[in-house]
């Protein structure tokens, strides 16, 4: 079937860098996707990477991508209180169709 | 701003009632996906539209049915509203060109509120 898991928590302290990490079970997903989500509000993209890429690089984000794991990774360098939202990874699927986890919800103190 | 809209922005109905959402594309994108998320949750897959036909569904039942217009807007119509359809739904514009997908943006969603 097609799953994706994150943990659900993480707190960092301004300036920081935060880790989100993201575990899937769909091997033949072409684009790995990041998205973001404030309270109340829709997705916003942060970035992507492609299946064939083990890292992409974006200003203060960093993707790293272990396929034979299954494992996708987002870095956000000096976070900052604007950071503070939910981050989901989203693999595409079959269809063409996001497949979604609960996502992470990042909080950030001084 | 991605471009993607959506209406209305909040909605009530009562349990029984049948519900239509709207949704505006991004210039240039010819396809139209739908996603309920509960809250708490991440979105789930309803379906999708390309050329005016449903292209892949998820596990909805058929009361959730949708259509896309010749501008490639969209609608998604619920029949027989029940509890637990209350979320917020999202709509996402991509451009698919045969095989090729193009990034999905996210309209601002309709929070659906079922009484």
């Amino acid at each position: 079937g097609e799953d994706v898991e994150q943990s659900l928590f993480l707190s960092v302290r301004e300036g920081d860098s935060s880790v989100i990490n993201c575990t899937y079970t769909d091997s033949s997903s072409t684009y790995l996707y990041w998205y973001k989500q404030e309270p109340g509000a829709g997705l916003q993209l942060l970035t992507y990477i492609f299946s064939n890429m083990d890292m992409k690089q974006d200003q203060r984000l960093t993707v790293l991508l272990n396929k034979k794991d299954k494992h996708l990774s987002l870095r956000i360098a000096d976070t900052q209180t604007g950071d503070s939202a939910i981050y989901f990874c989203a693999p595409l699927g079959g269809y063409n169709k996001l497949i979604f986890g609960a996502g992470t919800r990042l909080a950030v103190h001084p | 701003e991605t471009g993607v809209t959506q209406s209305p922005t909040h909605l009530i109905k009562t349990r029984g009632q049948q519900v239509t959402l709207r949704c505006s594309s991004q210039s240039g994108h010819n396809t139209v996906s739908w996603y309920q998320q509960a809250l708490g949750q991440g979105p789930q897959f309803i379906f999708q539209y390309y050329r005016e036909e449903e292209n892949g569904r998820g596990n909805f039942p058929p009361r959730f049915s949708g259509l896309q217009f010749p501008n490639y807007s969209s609608e998604l119509n619920v029949n027989a509203l029940e509890l637990d359809d209350s979320a917020l739904y999202l709509c996402a514009s991509s451009s698919v060109a045969g095989d090729i997908t193009d990034t999905q943006y996210f309209g601002p969603g309709t929070r659906l509120t079922v009484l």
